[in-house]
């Protein structure tokens, strides 16, 4: 069964700090790969999401997401963060194949940025 | 277009007593499924189903039935609820895999305690 590990569980930035979180998943075939956030108070909403084609793969408030193969990460990245990122974050693995409909979570990492 | 539409958003139950969470997706979505998120345990899947009178266990699937009788509606009942199912649960929806990848669209949450 696939796994997803976030390796950081609460980061903490200053605005205008860049980021990088941590997302490790654990399958040996063909995967989806996403991103959703998750706001204090509200539901999970996609940020984005690989597929196949370009590893790079750019989402919506300027986030980004690198799927590197050989190290089966898809690390969450953005340049410059701001006060209204603070929220949680998943990194989540759908795998083609048997298990085509199981969305697979993280456990989440909470950003908080301080202004 | 209302998307995911969960009821209720909050509910108190007393161990032992059953009720049902009701899930409903107007997108014509062949594919959804109930999460139940806890602090530091990320979303965990409870069941899905990948179409009308198709359901199956998830990673969590124990004191929860599920049935799906319309393509719309999918409800989640707690036959006798436990002081450890009090969590968020989450209802998504999806197209089926077809090959493409789709993001899940999420519903808004329900607040379940058990006393």
């Amino acid at each position: 069964a696939q796994s997803v590990s976030q390796h950081n569980h609460h980061v903490i930035l200053s605005e205008a700090a860049s980021l990088e979180l941590g997302c490790n998943y654990s399958y040996g075939g063909t995967v989806n790969l996403f991103w959703y956030v998750q706001y204090p108070g509200q539901h999970l909403q996609l940020l984005l999401k690989y597929f196949s084609g370009d590893p790079l793969v750019k989402g919506i408030k300027g986030f980004e997401a690198e799927f590197i193969k050989s190290k089966f990460s898809f690390n969450l990245r953005k340049p410059s963060v701001q006060w209204s990122d603070t929220a949680e974050y998943f990194c989540a693995v759908k795998t083609r194949g048997g298990s085509n409909y199981k969305l697979t979570f993280g456990k989440g990492t909470l950003l908080t940025v301080n202004p | 277009n209302a998307g995911v539409t969960q009821t209720p958003k909050f509910q108190v139950l007393k161990t032992g007593q059953s009720m049902t969470l009701q899930c409903a997706q107007d997108m014509n979505h062949e594919y959804m499924s109930w999460y139940r998120q806890d602090p530091g345990m990320g979303l965990r899947l409870i069941h899905y189903s990948v179409g009308a009178g198709i359901t199956d266990q998830g990673e969590v699937p124990n004191g929860y039935n599920v049935s799906r009788s319309t393509t719309e509606d999918f409800p989640l009942r707690l036959l006798s609820a436990a002081p450890s199912q009090t969590s968020v649960y989450f209802c998504a929806s999806s197209y089926s895999n077809t090959g493409r990848s789709y993001g899940y669209t999420f519903g808004s949450g329900t607040r379940l305690t058990v006393v």
